[in-house]
């Protein structure tokens, strides 16, 4: 059973749109929540972490958290071509941090 | 530019051979990571090095072994490839407690 649930699989948003990305954790022993982004082909970079209840915005992407019902959301506003790309969400321990539990991803496609 | 580089990008393996998948970085990060990525799996945390022979295993460490000699310098063996082990290997990096994992580019390997 995948600990860390992603939803929807895929999202298809039209260019200048808002996407919006879930992500839910079954194991009540996390603390922190991160969101990578995966172009095809590359490496996953880190696009945002979030510890704290609340909202994180940097430019165009904000990441929500709820640690009561363990969810996480990370939302795009004005979507560009250049988004379309795999978002993995990835939950850890506060002792432990190092150690990531990802999702299978949402694979986002931004249709220009 | 602070990177981590993977050899070989690509290989080619027979069932019952040895692989042996090498990670730099040039950061001075005290901790490392191997992963494997399949489609619709996510990452999968194979081991992480907190330095030079301190290792510790991840979710999947069957059938894998990991050396670190030096800390810039972090080696994956596959003793008796097995074709379940195909998928691509990422190796990745961060500084001690800093938590953000730098990816390098992926290594591609097929065991037949």
């Amino acid at each position: 059973q995948q600990k860390v649930q992603q939803s929807p699989e895929s999202l298809i948003v039209p260019e200048g749109g808002m996407a919006s990305l879930n992500c839910t954790s079954s194991d009540r022993n996390v603390d922190y929540f991160w969101w990578y982004r995966q172009h095809s082909g590359k490496s996953p970079k880190m696009l945002m972490s979030i510890f704290s209840n609340g909202e994180k915005e940097e430019g165009r992407f904000t990441v929500h958290l709820n640690k009561a019902s363990l969810h996480t959301s990370l939302h795009i506003r004005d979507s560009q071509p250049s988004d379309s790309a795999l978002y993995l969400c990835a939950a850890s321990k506060a002792e432990g941090a190092d150690r990531l539990t990802f999702g299978k991803g949402t694979q986002l496609i931004i249709q220009p | 530019d602070m990177k981590v580089t993977q050899m070989p990008r690509y290989l080619i393996k027979r069932m019952g051979e040895n692989v042996l998948l090498e990670c730099g970085q040039d950061m001075s990060h005290e901790t490392m990571y191997w992963y494997r990525q399949d489609p619709g799996l996510g990452l999968q945390l194979i081991y992480i090095s907190y330095d030079v022979d301190s290792n510790s295993e991840g979710d999947i460490p069957k059938g894998y072994r990991v050396s670190r000699k030096k800390r810039e310098h972090f080696s994956l063996i596959l003793d008796s490839a097995k074709t379940n082990q195909t998928s691509v290997y990422f190796c990745a990096s961060s500084l001690f407690r800093q938590y953000e994992q730098y990816f390098g580019p992926g290594t591609r390997l097929t065991v037949l």
